[in-house]
């Protein structure tokens, strides 16, 4: 299995509290993702990052900020949780091959189930 | 319109039977995947295509890149087959980003 973590795997907050995902991972790839899952919608794309202090948004990153201070690790904050941010969230890593911009693999962390109440 | 839409989105089967799902987009791309998510579980990338055919014991997957369409397979199905088989490719021109289909809920009875 890759080596790609998600801490914590469940966590149920209050509304209005600060919350933050770790994703790390011991595989050296450059890109990082964060998703969300949500029946009807499927995995949406909340944040993404090219590099280290490289990020940017995805198409549902309202309410949502990132960090990536190391390549092994990068954290999702939401900065003050409310009740439709109950999800279950998603980290993966990719790589580029030997063509440059192709991913060329993409691995997933085991999910975090985030509880807004 | 979702850029990518898998059918059908549920099936039942008995096992034994030779499985289909199949997935249609409509941007350029430089790949596919095909992911298996189990229930309450991870998500795992089964194969990755660019072209052609691939095969991981009972599973195969085929993708045509000038008709936009990929198929997964699954042949013998057996109940631990039972999984949301997901599609997702990588645009051409989308800075490394996957887009995903929403998902075929596979369940295989015994």
């Amino acid at each position: 299995d890759a080596g790609i973590t998600q801490s914590p795997r469940h966590k149920v907050t209050e509304t209005g509290t600060p919350v933050t995902l770790r994703c790390h991972q011991t595989e050296n790839h450059r890109y990082m993702y964060w998703y969300r899952q949500d029946p009807g919608h499927g995995l949406r794309l909340i944040h993404y990052s090219y590099g280290v202090k490289d990020t940017d948004k995805g198409e549902v990153s309202d309410g949502y900020s990132v960090s990536r201070s190391k390549t092994e690790d990068f954290l999702l904050t939401l900065e003050s949780a409310t009740s439709s941010q109950t999800s279950v969230y998603f980290c993966a890593i990719s790589e580029s091959g030997e063509r440059g911009g192709v991913v060329t693999e993409a691995f997933f962390g085991q999910g975090t189930r985030l509880t807004v109440v | 319109k979702n850029e990518v839409e898998q059918s059908p989105q549920n099936l039942t089967a008995q096992e034994g039977e030779f499985i289909t799902i199949n997935c249609s987009y409509s941007v350029g791309i430089s790949a596919l995947h095909w992911l298996q998510q189990h229930p309450g579980g991870g998500i795992v990338s089964l194969f990755m295509l660019s072209s052609g055919k691939k095969k991981h014991g009972r599973l195969i997957a085929t993708i045509n890149i000038q008709e936009k369409h990929s198929s997964l397979h699954i042949t013998a199905s057996h109940p631990r087959d039972s999984a949301v088989y997901i599609c997702a490719v990588i645009p051409i021109q989308g800075a490394q980003k996957l887009v995903f289909g929403q998902g075929t809920r596979l369940t295989i009875n015994p």
